[in-house]
């Protein structure tokens, strides 16, 4: 079946450096992603979301990519600090209520 | 509290046992999630409701899992017979509108140990 999931498990970024997280899909029916964040024993934690109509959205200190010609979504975290260390992951629906959430990207910011 | 607050936090069962997880969404909230997810796993959808009615149960892993919200409120995901494979933490989530209209608000979840 069609999956959303993510090109590397782990990432370590240097704090105050960028990072930049990818997700595949292959569901070219999607039109919705999301990409959460989730804290050791917490729920997942919206951080931004983006529609099919548009390819580039940016929030705070995150900025989200979305490429349908290559079924490629990626996250930029622009200066990341300890707070950022944490699960990534990305999310797609083409109903807007049934999320399909991708297997994770684990980041580490070291100090 | 005003989040999305899940009940028991950790539930320890034999196999064979049955279980029941509750879930207090937002109050107001329409739209109620569960998911569940396996360690080291992405969540998988489990069912969606609108107010009180299952709009989709097709995540359900098999006829032993069944859930409710009978008042368009608080909803429990009941466990019949646990398996090891059920093992796994169960994450519940409400949002404001109907469907992902609004933020999406998860739980801490209730993580299920089947000996």
């Amino acid at each position: 079946g069609e999956s959303v999931g993510l090109h590397l498990p782990t990432l370590s970024v240097q704090e105050g450096d960028n990072s930049i997280i990818n997700c595949a899909y292959s569901n070219s029916a999607s039109d919705y992603f999301i990409w959460y964040k989730q804290e050791s024993g917490k729920g997942p934690q919206f951080i931004i979301d983006i529609r099919s109509n548009m390819d580039k959205r940016q929030g705070q200190r995150v900025t989200v990519l979305l490429n349908k010609t290559v079924k490629h979504l990626s996250l930029q975290i622009a200066a990341t600090q300890p707070g950022d260390s944490a699960v990534y992951f990305c999310a797609e629906t083409e109903n807007d209520y049934k999320l399909s959430f991708g297997a994770g990207t684990t980041v580490t910011v070291r100090a | 509290g005003a989040g999305v607050s899940q009940s028991p936090r950790y539930k320890v069962a034999k196999r064979g046992q049955d279980v029941a997880l509750r879930c207090d969404p937002i109050s107001g909230h329409v739209s109620l999630f569960w998911y569940q997810q396996a360690l080291g796993q992405g969540p998988e959808f489990l069912t969606y409701f609108q107010n009180e009615a299952q709009l989709d149960k097709s995540g359900l892993p098999s006829d032993r899992f069944f859930a409710e919200r009978p008042e368009g409120s608080v909803s429990t995901l009941k466990i019949q017979r646990t398996q090891q494979e059920d093992s796994a933490v169960y994450l519940c989530a409400s949002s404001a509108g109907t469907g992902l209209s609004g933020e999406l608000f998860f739980g801490e979840g209730s993580r299920l140990t089947v000996l």
